[in-house]
């Protein structure tokens, strides 16, 4: 079974913080994804990769930065944590190009206070 | 043109019922429809998913329907079970596009 693992599972932060979320995946994905979840709001996509070192803008990238320096791990950084980056951010991954089945890790709920 | 609107926001059916979700979308490029399932405490999970070359497909109890004239998409559980409780999500994607469009998700609870 394809696992991707995420680093915490819950993170309490200041704001002005520099926060570090990391993904591991274990399949070999070319493609990895980073997505936030608020109530109401679905899954919107923050970055995805689809190639080491290559990154991608997603919907909602401000604030956001990323980091793929090896195939099987992600990382998502808000470079100074605000409050409204209080969220679920999950990371998900993908075989094939495009938009075929997605594997998501159990997500990182971060507090920013 | 890009959004995909899901309803009800929060569905509670008695067990044995049918739990019926539904999606619309306004891009007619859209070619992927897939549903997800995510449990408490956990990212989600592909349930079931369809092309717009057939109307319908079943999967054990879950059955998507489409409508491409009205673009619209619905979910059916039938026989639903208190383990089917969870928050639902429909998608939508064009071509080989990495960018899956959410919809705003579904709480269903199902009552023993």
């Amino acid at each position: 079974d394809v696992k991707v693992t995420q680093s915490s599972r819950y993170l309490v932060k200041r704001t002005g913080e520099k926060v570090f979320l990391e993904c591991v995946q274990d399949m070999d994905h070319e493609n990895m994804f980073w997505y936030r979840q608020d109530p109401g709001l679905g899954l919107r996509l923050i970055y995805f990769s689809y190639d080491v070192k290559m990154k991608e803008k997603g919907d909602i990238p401000e604030g956001y930065s990323v980091s793929r320096e090896k195939k099987e791990r992600f990382s998502l950084i808000l470079e100074s944590a605000s409050t409204n980056q209080t969220s679920m951010y999950l990371c998900a991954s993908s075989f094939v190009q495009g938009s075929e089945k997605l594997f998501f890790g159990s997500g990182t709920q971060l507090s920013v206070l | 043109q890009q959004q995909v609107k899901q309803s009800p926001q929060s569905l509670i059916v008695q067990k044995g019922g049918i739990s019926i979700i539904n999606c619309a979308y306004e891009n007619t490029a859209f070619d992927y429809f897939p549903w997800y399932q995510q449990f408490p405490g956990k990212g989600p999970a592909l349930l079931i998913a369809i092309r717009p070359d057939v109307s319908e497909k079943k999967e054990g109890r879950f059955t998507i329907s489409f409508n491409k004239s009205a673009k619209q998409f619905s979910l059916h559980i039938m026989d639903s079970q208190p383990g089917d409780s969870a928050t639902y999500f429909c998608a939508a994607s064009a071509g080989s596009n990495y960018q899956l469009i959410w919809g705003a998700g579904t709480k269903l609870i199902i009552k023993p």
